[in-house]
């Protein structure tokens, strides 16, 4: 069964800072790996995901991911924090093979950045 | 493109009464997610179709939830009769089929049972 772990369910950097949140994953299966992020009283957004291309995948507002077979990894960096960066981070994993359209979610990471 | 659009972006209800909330999924997508998210139990998937047809429904909570998608433009979950502990925010996402695709999510629906 696939499964996805948040290390750190809240996070603070202070801005200009590196972000690093960290995930692993579970799965018997080469997989689709996502993050998202949800600002306050809003859905979540597609950041950028792995579909088995180039190891490191590069997202929106200055995001990446590199993703390790070997660890099981998948964690999100940028390397300088700003202040609008502040939301809650989801991790998810999705399985490439049969009817498995369901992505798996991580329990989230609260980012805070502090001025 | 105007993404998933869900509908309405707040509702308040009496417990008892039966709430309807509806999604209108991107053009395209043969996926549609509905889901719930408190801050208790995080995010959970409630129900799934593909191609309008009903694949998963193991997260759905108890009979007193319903979810139809009559056509691929349109899907309503319902909850009859509501009560308190059904207060959360609901999500209505979708995704094409095939591929790695993520989900496009809409703004979500913040229902208040009293």
């Amino acid at each position: 069964a696939q499964s996805v772990t948040q290390l750190g369910s809240h996070v603070s950097v202070s801005e200009g800072a590196l972000v690093l949140l960290r995930c692993n994953y579970s799965s018997s299966v080469p997989p689709y790996l996502f993050w998202y992020v949800q600002y306050p009283n809003q859905g979540l957004q597609l950041l950028l995901k792995y579909t088995s291309a180039a190891t490191l995948v590069k997202g929106i507002n200055g995001f990446e991911a590199e993703f390790k077979k070997s660890e099981t990894s998948f964690h999100l960096t940028k390397p300088s924090a700003h202040m609008s960066d502040a939301a809650e981070y989801f991790c998810a994993v999705r399985g490439n093979a049969g009817n498995n359209r369901k992505l798996i979610w991580g329990l989230g990471t609260s980012l805070a950045v502090n001025p | 493109d105007a993404g998933v659009i869900q509908s309405p972006r707040h509702e308040v209800t009496e417990m008892g009464q039966e709430v309807t909330l509806r999604c209108k999924p991107i053009s395209g997508h043969n996926s549609l997610f509905w889901y719930r998210q408190t801050m208790m139990r995080g995010l959970e998937l409630l129900i799934y179709f593909n191609n309008n047809v009903p694949i998963d429904d193991s997260g759905m909570p108890e009979d007193r939830f319903s979810a139809k998608m009559p056509n691929a433009s349109f899907s309503t979950l319902k909850i009859q009769p509501s009560e308190p502990r059904d207060s959360a925010v609901y999500f209505c996402a979708s995704s094409r089929e095939t591929g790695g695709y993520g989900y496009t999510f809409g703004s979500g629906t913040r229902l208040t049972v009293v």
